[in-house]
């Protein structure tokens, strides 16, 4: 069983277009996130939603929007694309949302490929 | 601002040669420290939580200590299928649920 999913895998797409990707994680998890891979490997955090409410917003362009219908799912909306968007972008869930030592699952991961 | 550094940045080590895996933290109130492995084209895979000076962890040939500025992955006899990346990230009471990663240690165990 899958236990944090995104799609697509991968995805390939032309700069100012506009894209989602969706995630969804089956552990009964209340709080997800956004995280971007840039080339150098670096993970860092972009948003997190706790039961549908955002609790963290990072430094990111508002051309990102996220969007939580539920606690089990997150999406990743971005408008605009530009070159600089390429990049992995995993999406983690966990339990609870703040003061826990709580980890964190990370799903597969979306390629974001723009050209 | 919290900080983490990893060292170093790529480990190559023969089959059998076992080696230890830097990660140093500057956090205010620290809220636990995660060590994750990460194998190309995947996300990264929970390894161990380490919450406080003193504790150890370990998991088969991987072993995490930590001490109030720095935690180290001890890699015992390890094999080819070792090879992966190795994050290391911190949680401070300030930052709440925002995780914040070191840029991760490369590592290849030839066989």
């Amino acid at each position: 069983d899958t236990a944090v999913s995104q799609t697509p895998k991968y995805l390939v797409t032309q700069m100012g277009n506009d894209k989602s990707i969706k995630c969804e994680q089956n552990l009964g998890h209340d709080t997800m996130y956004w995280y971007k891979q840039d080339s150098k490997k670096f993970l860092k955090i972009m948003f997190s939603y706790n039961n549908k409410e955002l609790i963290i917003n990072e430094t990111v362009p508002n051309r990102f929007s996220p969007k939580s219908p539920d606690k089990a799912h997150l999406n990743l909306h971005i408008n605009s694309l530009e070159l600089g968007d390429s990049a992995v972008y995993f999406c983690a869930s966990s339990q609870g949302r703040s003061g826990g030592y709580y980890e964190q699952y990370f799903g597969p991961g979306t390629r974001l490929t723009v050209t | 601002e919290d900080q983490v550094t990893q060292s170093p940045e790529a480990l190559r080590l023969q089959e059998g040669e076992s080696s230890s895996l830097n990660c140093s933290y500057t956090v205010s109130g620290l809220r636990g420290l995660f060590w994750y492995r990460q194998d190309p084209g995947k996300g990264p895979e929970f390894l161990f939580t380490l919450y406080s000076a003193g504790e150890e962890k370990e998991k088969e040939r991987l072993k995490a200590t930590l001490t109030k500025k720095e935690s180290f992955l001890h890699i015992t006899a390890p094999k080819p299928e070792d090879s992966a990346t190795y994050l290391c990230a911190v949680r401070s009471k300030a930052a709440g649920n925002k995780l914040t990663f070191g840029g991760g240690t490369r590592v290849l165990v030839k066989p």
